[in-house]
């Protein structure tokens, strides 16, 4: 079974300019979720999605950050326009339904210079 | 405010002996609790959950302890391999579609 997919997965931006992140979930989960994890500290969700819906994006900074999962498989992240201290390792995790354990893709490095 | 915390940021074992992994919670709502190992490079891997209403769990090499009075539970490794060598994170939730809360980390060596 092929895990969570994403890309890219490293990326070097310049402060106020944008970036998109992708993630493709384990075929079959509905639930996907988006992670941030700044170094030194564990990961932070950002949103959840159910299907195509959202779920909890009480955490995400929606003044800058946007997340969608048109079709309810894989979904984008964007960060417009991108600060210092968005750098981080952005971890997308599925998992089949709502309560069930997550599985992690091996995360996108943002480097904000 | 943090709500799990790792206080050990770092473990250093021999090969063959016992590893203890530590996590303390605050949040008396917790009721799930997970540990999930990182390798550098890659995502968290799922590794072992505990629920509330028991007080152990094990998984072959893997035991978790929970003490919910104490608001504290550790994660046991024996025998301790190199291939174990990883962060290790502890992660709880609250009952109902609650997000994950995750510690900081602890990072295992496993000395040959």
């Amino acid at each position: 079974e092929a895990g969570v997919a994403q890309s890219p997965r490293y990326k070097i931006i310049e402060k106020r300019q944008s970036v998109a992140f992708w993630c493709n979930p384990i075929s079959g989960h509905a639930t996907l979720y988006w992670y941030q994890q700044i170094l030194g500290q564990g990961p932070k969700l950002l949103i959840q999605f159910q299907n195509n819906g959202v779920v909890d994006d009480s955490q995400l900074p929606k003044d800058r950050f946007s997340a969608e999962r048109l079709k309810g498989v894989d979904s984008t992240l964007k960060i417009q326009p991108a600060k210092l201290e968005d750098s981080a390792v952005y971890l997308c995790a599925s998992s089949l339904d709502l309560t069930d354990t997550q599985y992690f893709g091996p995360g996108t490095r943002l480097t904000v210079l | 405010d943090q709500q799990v915390k790792q206080n050990s940021p770092s473990l250093s074992v021999q090969e063959g002996r016992i590893s203890i992994l530590n996590c303390d919670y605050t949040n008396s709502m917790f009721d799930y609790f997970l540990w999930y190992k990182k390798y550098p490079a890659e995502g968290p891997t799922f590794l072992i959950s505990i629920s509330s209403i028991k007080d152990k769990n094990e998984d072959g090499r893997f035991t978790v302890f929970l003490n919910k009075s104490a608001k504290h539970l550790s994660l046991h490794i024996v025998p301790s391999q190199p291939g174990d060598s990883a962060v290790y994170f502890c992660a709880a939730s609250a009952p109902g579609n609650t997000p994950l809360v995750f510690g900081k980390g602890t990072r295992l060596s496993v000395i040959a």
